[in-house]
């Protein structure tokens, strides 16, 4: 049982560089979403796809895009990293048509910038 | 709009006490709840969510919790804590129509002394 998959786990990166953090699901599941988590701050939402084609800004999307590549994948793309990105990430996904709203997460993705 | 407050960032206990997370939600609409849990250097994974058939819900690992309109609350509890429980909880909440978003709580760290 794969779930929620994400690459990489950890990255380092310098002020100014770029990196793209994965996401995929083998659940079936329309909508995909990304966090990050920050002490003391709980979990912030990044962006999400209601469904395959569509992509919504959430609370903090500045700093970052994302692509739906398909209805497996949903990328979260750092074009010029800053120290304040600096968090861990989680990608989520949810049934959605009729459900409850409960999202199955990743094990999330440790990101350093320097 | 919805938003979760959880009370007290830091809960800590001696194994075989009550444990008691305070979560207080704002909704305009009828929501759902859930609670969430995070062991270290892991995801987040579902505890129990309150989809309004009983206001009592139990979950896994001996938790449950209790949905209360006049209080707008919805505390997680278990009858006696083990070392195993020792991680951070999360209180989140959706609006029963429509809404893509879940919104998270600042999250409570349970430490349980021996």
């Amino acid at each position: 049982n794969a779930g929620v998959t994400q690459t990489p786990k950890f990255q380092v990166l310098k002020t100014g560089q770029s990196m793209t953090l994965q996401c995929a699901q083998d659940m079936n599941h329309n909508s995909m979403y990304w966090y990050r988590q920050d002490p003391g701050m709980g979990l912030r939402l990044i962006y999400y796809s209601a469904s395959e084609g569509t992509t919504d800004k959430g609370e903090v999307p500045n700093g970052y895009n994302v692509s739906r590549l398909n209805k497996r994948e949903f990328s979260l793309r750092l074009e010029s990293a800053a120290p304040s990105q600096t968090s861990v990430y989680f990608c989520a996904s949810r049934r959605n048509r009729g459900d409850t709203g409960e999202l199955f997460f990743g094990e999330g993705s440790r990101l350093t910038v320097l | 709009a919805q938003s979760v407050t959880q009370l007290g960032s830091h809960v800590s206990v001696s194994e075989g006490a009550l444990v008691l997370l305070r979560c207080n939600y704002s909704s305009s609409v009828p929501p759902y709840l859930f609670w969430y849990v995070q062991y270290p250097n892991q995801g987040l994974q579902l505890l129990l969510k309150y989809t309004s058939a009983a206001t009592l819900v139990k979950g896994i690992n001996g938790f449950e919790a209790e949905f209360k309109k006049s209080e707008t609350s919805f505390h997680l509890t278990k009858p006696s804590a083990h070392m195993s429980d020792a991680a951070e909880y999360f209180c989140a909440v959706r609006a029963i129509q429509g809404a893509q978003k879940l919104v998270f709580g600042q999250g409570t760290r349970l430490t349980i002394n021996p």
